[in-house]
């Protein structure tokens, strides 16, 4: 079946470092795969996404490409903030049939931005 | 390891009528919440519960309703079905304040 391996963290790292947070994922085909980030308090939103292979998906800063040769998904950020303190996700999303599609998380890792 | 399981993983059903969905989260998790997302939206947090009790709720309809029961496991369950409700509902477990598991979602179409 379909797995997303990610690095568990907790990551800490100061203000305006380069962040990288490592995703790997199992799947046949080509799916979807996705970065979710969670902030204290608050619930889950999409933070970026790519639908095929050398796509990348870019938000707020952060980026992440879809290299199908490594089937990896890794997060980057030039510059963090305090700001961007939460947990992120990696997913993917594949085609299960029927007009369905199944979403596979990663664990989280957790991130810690100090001033 | 276990995971959060989810049932059924699709579900096809007409305007009007209702639907159950099942979510059986991680052993010894006691804490569950309900997302819905539809096509290329974000997801939407429904409602969740700790120690089967309500402990927050967010943007679920009137016409849902959920519970969770002794056994942990929670059930959402949707009546008077819509054309747009029609999205995944995906469930997430966690033990008291640690990480999110989420399971891998339950796939509505209502025609």
């Amino acid at each position: 079946g379909n797995s997303v391996t990610q690095m568990e963290g907790p990551v800490t790292l100061s203000e305006e470092a380069f962040l990288t947070i490592n995703c790997t994922y199992t799947a046949t085909g080509y799916p979807s795969l996705f970065w979710y980030v969670q902030y204290p308090g608050e619930g889950l939103q999409l933070l970026l996404k790519a639908t095929k292979a050398d796509d990348k998906g870019s938000n707020k800063g952060f980026e992440a490409t879809y290299r199908k040769e490594t089937t990896s998904f890794h997060l980057e950020k030039g510059s963090v903030q305090v700001s961007d303190s939460a947990v992120y996700f990696c997913a993917l999303s594949q085609y299960s049939g029927a007009g369905s599609y199944q979403l596979t998380f990663g664990k989280g890792t957790k991130l810690s931005v100090i001033p | 390891a276990a995971g959060v399981i989810q049932s059924p993983r699709h579900l096809i059903k007409e305007k009007r009528e209702t639907a159950t969905l099942k979510c059986y989260p991680i052993p010894r998790h006691d804490t569950v919440y309900w997302y819905q997302q539809g096509p290329g939206q974000d997801p939407q947090f429904l409602i969740s519960f700790y120690e089967k009790m309500q402990s927050d709720k967010g943007s679920i309809p009137d016409r849902f309703s959920a519970q969770q029961f002794s056994d942990y496991h929670s059930e959402l369950n949707m009546s008077s079905l819509e054309l747009g409700d029609s999205a995944l509902y995906f469930c997430a477990s966690r033990q008291f304040n640690e990480k999110l598991f989420f399971g891998s979602g339950t796939q509505l179409s209502v025609l």
